[in-house]
Formats: C-alpha cells, sequence, structure tokens
C-alpha cells in the first residue's frame, strides 16, 4: 500500500534533548512537508522540500532542523532550542509544483511531549 | 498573504441534522480549495476538493462549491451521522508553490 509512515507514534523527552522524528513516503512525491499542530491553532508550516537536498524554512522554523537526503524521507530534529516543543507533528507529501494546486496526503502523526 | 477563515466552533448536532460549516478565503490569483478532516488521534484525509470557480467537489455525501464572487468555500452535509464527528479543515493553494494555507479548523461533535 502507498502512503506515509510516521514513527513513533508517541515520543516522550527530556527537556533540553535534540529528538528526530521519522516521516517516510512511498508515493514517488516529489515535495514533503512538516507541520505542528497545537489545540485551538489548526496547522502551522514548519520546514518543506520541494526536491530532494533542497528545501526552505515556513512559518515556524525556529528550533527544528530538516534534511532531505533521499526522495522518499524527510526527518524533522526537534533541538533543544525549541521553546515549547511538546505539539502533534503531521508529516505530508504531494506531487508538487509539476501539478499545480496538488494535494497533500498526511501520515498519522508523532505526538512529542517533552517532560 | 494567503488566508482562510472558518467560521468559529465547536459545533454539536443530533444525527441525521443538517450540516453547514463556512470557509471564505483571501488569496491571490486563482487558488485551489480543499476540505481535509481530521479523527481523534490521527492525521489529515483529504475529504473534497475544487479547483477552479463554480466547481462542486462531494465525498461521503459532503459537499462543497468554489463561489469565486464571494471568495467562500462553505461545507455542506444534509443528514450528520456520529461517524462525521471530527475536526474539519478548509484550505488552500495559490500560486506556483505547492504550500497549504488552513482555517484554524472547527470541531464537530454528532450526538446519537
Amino acid at each position: 500500500d502507498g502512503g506515509i509512515t510516521q514513527s513513533p507514534k508517541y515520543l516522550f523527552r527530556k527537556e533540553g534533548q535534540n529528538v528526530t522524528l521519522s516521516c517516510e513516503q512511498n508515493l514517488n512525491h516529489d515535495a514533503m512537508y512538516w507541520y505542528r499542530q497545537d489545540p485551538g491553532q489548526g496547522l502551522r508550516l514548519i520546514y518543506y522540500s520541494q526536491i530532494v537536498n533542497d528545501f526552505q524554512k515556513g512559518d515556524i522554523a525556529e528550533g527544528y532542523s530538516v534534511s532531505r537526503e533521499k526522495k522518499e524521507s524527510f526527518p524533522l530534529t526537534v533541538t533543544s532550542a525549541q521553546k515549547n516543543p511538546t505539539a502533534f507533528y503531521l508529516c505530508a507529501s504531494s506531487i508538487g509544483t509539476a501539478i499545480p494546486g496538488s494535494e497533500q496526503f498526511f501520515g498519522p502523526g508523532t505526538r512529542l511531549t517533552v517532560l | 498573504g494567503d488566508s482562510v477563515t472558518q467560521m468559529e466552533g465547536p459545533v454539536t448536532l443530533s444525527e441525521e441534522a443538517f450540516l453547514t460549516i463556512n470557509c471564505t478565503y483571501t488569496a491571490t490569483g486563482y487558488p485551489s480549495l480543499f476540505w481535509y478532516v481530521q479523527y481523534p488521534g490521527e492525521g489529515l484525509q483529504l475529504l473534497l476538493k475544487a479547483t477552479k470557480a463554480d466547481d462542486k467537489g462531494s465525498n461521503k455525501g459532503f459537499e462543497a462549491t468554489y463561489r469565486k464572487e464571494t471568495t467562500s468555500f462553505h461545507l455542506e452535509k444534509g443528514s450528520v451521522q456520529v461517524s462525521d464527528s471530527a475536526v474539519y479543515f478548509c484550505a488552500l493553494i495559490s500560486g506556483a508553490n505547492s504550500k497549504l494555507t488552513f482555517g484554524k479548523g472547527i470541531t464537530l461533535s454528532v450526538r446519537p
């Protein structure tokens, strides 16, 4: 089955530790995205990548980093510089700019709790 | 910049009631419009979409029509079920980029 996988589903970390969230897709999509979801605030874009080895900051990139070494993988690192990292993190992918207006497909999410 | 405004929630309805969730947008050019649904503890699923003016998207009994004159994309369903209880997000993509702009989402609860 084609789709997007995120792991783990729940993640607990101590304050001050970096943590990396996994996102993998087998849809052969060029574009991938990371969002953060907080209660009552909808989704906010952290980083996105339109093509391998390239990525851009979204609206709330501070305290996060990404890499895009392979087309199917787009891991997100939440660093100790992120002041309030506890949230639900969603990864998405799309065909990208090749088809303008193409929809994004979402993974099941990772709930990160920093203790 | 682009923006999406959804009506304030939450919304609570009885089973078989009629549903309308309002969504209006501001965007440059001619955006593509989407409704996504999120069930508790899960990611988002595309519910329906419309890519040009007067297009009607439909899926699972839900409908929304792209109204350019009123910059709206209201979601409707004639008879809701308990299983429709979820959070609903209106969103758009405009211009040459592929970034989604989301509304804040609205929680729908349907009681038996």
